[in-house]
């Protein structure tokens, strides 16, 4: 069974200070990691796919990062608008996608 | 694009009562998924449909709970009779052809069952 666990669960930093969110996984071939920012009351929204070990994706002060067992996703420098609800996902087999329990990040002014 | 389409966002109704959720997904998508979020479950898929024909109903709670897709544009999700453990927040998520590609969510609905 396919396995998602993202930790911190929840993380407070202070405007300017970086920090990373990791996502562990267990899953029989992997197909593709997915990166997700959800904000209160609203439904995720996409922010990278990852396929394979070894590729980083940017945007923004956001970077994800892939290992063959976990990925993680490193905050440079954030801004209270980078407040929010981080989910990762992965995807074997199939169209059907396993969500972490999610990180949820506060940054102070 | 509009993006996934909700409704209605708010639904509050009492036990036993039938709830239908509608979900338009993003013109072209062919793969729609129904959602449920909770606190103490996180996000749940509760079913998947391809080219409007369901093929993975094994996150489906129980037999109240029920899902069609009658033609690309248009999903129910309906819940009959409803429960209160049945209250979370419903997704809808939709994405195109292609093995990996994301999916991307509709604004949810946030079900109360008193």
């Amino acid at each position: 069974e396919d396995q998602v666990t993202q930790s911190p669960e929840a993380l407070r930093l202070q405007e300017g200070e970086s920090s990373s969110l990791n996502c562990s996984y267990t899953v029989s071939g992997l197909r593709g990691l997915f990166w997700y920012r959800q904000d209160p009351g609203k439904g995720p929204e996409f922010l990278f796919t990852l396929y394979s070990a070894g590729e980083e994706k940017e945007k923004e002060r956001l970077k994800a990062t892939l290992t063959k067992k976990e990925s993680f996703l490193h905050i440079t420098a954030p801004k209270p608008e980078d407040s929010a609800t981080y989910l990762c996902a992965v995807q074997a087999a199939g169209n059907m996608l396993t969500f972490g329990g999610g990180t949820r990040l506060m940054v102070k002014p | 694009d509009a993006g996934v389409i909700q409704s209605p966002r708010h639904e509050v109704t009492e036990m036993g009562q039938e709830v239908t959720l509608r979900c338009k997904p993003i013109s072209g998508h062919d793969y729609l998924f129904w959602y449920r979020q909770t606190m103490m479950r996180g996000l749940e898929l509760l079913i998947y449909f391809n080219n409007n024909v369901p093929i993975d109903d094994s996150g489906m709670p129980e037999d109240r709970f029920s899902a069609k897709m009658p033609n690309a544009s248009f999903s129910t999700l309906k819940i009959q009779p409803s429960e209160p453990r049945d209250s979370a927040v419903y997704f809808c998520a939709s994405k195109p052809s292609g093995t990996s590609y994301e999916q991307y969510f509709g604004p949810g609905t946030r079900l109360t069952v008193t």
